[in-house]
């Protein structure tokens, strides 16, 4: 079946540190990949997408490669700041067309302190 | 302009009743979904339309009907509502058939059964 797998939280870090958060997939077929992002007390926004192998998606400073070879889609930031702080979900979609659902990852709570 | 809406925002109940949770979407979309995201922020599809058609319904209890009266909105009504299902509710829309296979999500309405 489908599915996501993502680091534990919570990740707490200071202002301007290296950000990681790890999300690897389980899938048939060829999903699209995905982070989302939810600010406190707000829905989700896409932050950033990929939809084939090798495909770097990027927004806000955030990147994150699509890597078939190690079914990953790790999320990075060079240097975080205190606005980041939300909870962070990979998510992938198993197809790249038609109606198919969105299959998350149980989300990383990320704290960046001044 | 809001893409994607969602009323209300926070519904208080008491068990046993019967409550109905609206979504409409201004962008065009033909997909439309609803998910669930427990306590523990974990998120999962529960329904999924595309041009009012059911396409998904993934072991949701026959007390959740969802209706679709039109391609912009999709309804969520909850019968005989019980403790569990106390959670935050998440409409999304997605355009079906594009290379885009992003979700655009509505800011959640927050159910509490007591």
């Amino acid at each position: 079946g489908n599915s996501v797998t993502q680091m534990e939280g919570p990740v707490t870090l200071s202002e301007e540190a290296f950000l990681t958060i790890n999300c690897t997939y389980t899938a048939t077929g060829y999903p699209s990949l995905f982070w989302y992002v939810q600010y406190p007390g707000e829905g989700l926004q896409l932050l950033l997408k990929a939809t084939k192998a090798d495909d770097k998606g990027s927004n806000k400073g955030f990147e994150a490669t699509y890597r078939k070879e190690t079914t990953s889609f790790h999320l990075e930031k060079g240097s975080v700041q205190v606005s980041d702080s939300a909870v962070y979900f990979c998510a992938l979609s198993p197809t790249q067309g038609g109606s198919e659902k969105l299959v998350f990852g149980k989300g990383t709570k990320l704290t960046v302190n001044p | 302009d809001t893409a994607v809406s969602q009323t209300p925002k926070y519904l208080v109940t008491q068990m046993g009743n019967d409550k109905s949770i609206k979504c409409e979407q201004n962008l065009g979309h033909d997909t439309m979904y609803w998910y669930k995201q427990d306590s523990k922020k974990f998120l999962k599809i529960m329904f999924s339309y595309n041009n009012k058609e059911l396409i998904i319904n993934e072991t949701v209890p026959n007390r959740f009907s969802p209706k679709s009266p039109d391609k912009a909105h999709l309804n969520l009504h909850i019968n005989s509502l019980e403790l569990g299902d106390s959670a935050v509710y998440f409409c999304a829309s997605r355009k079906a058939g594009g290379r885009t296979d992003t979700q655009y999500f509505g800011p959640g309405t927050r159910l509490t059964v007591l």
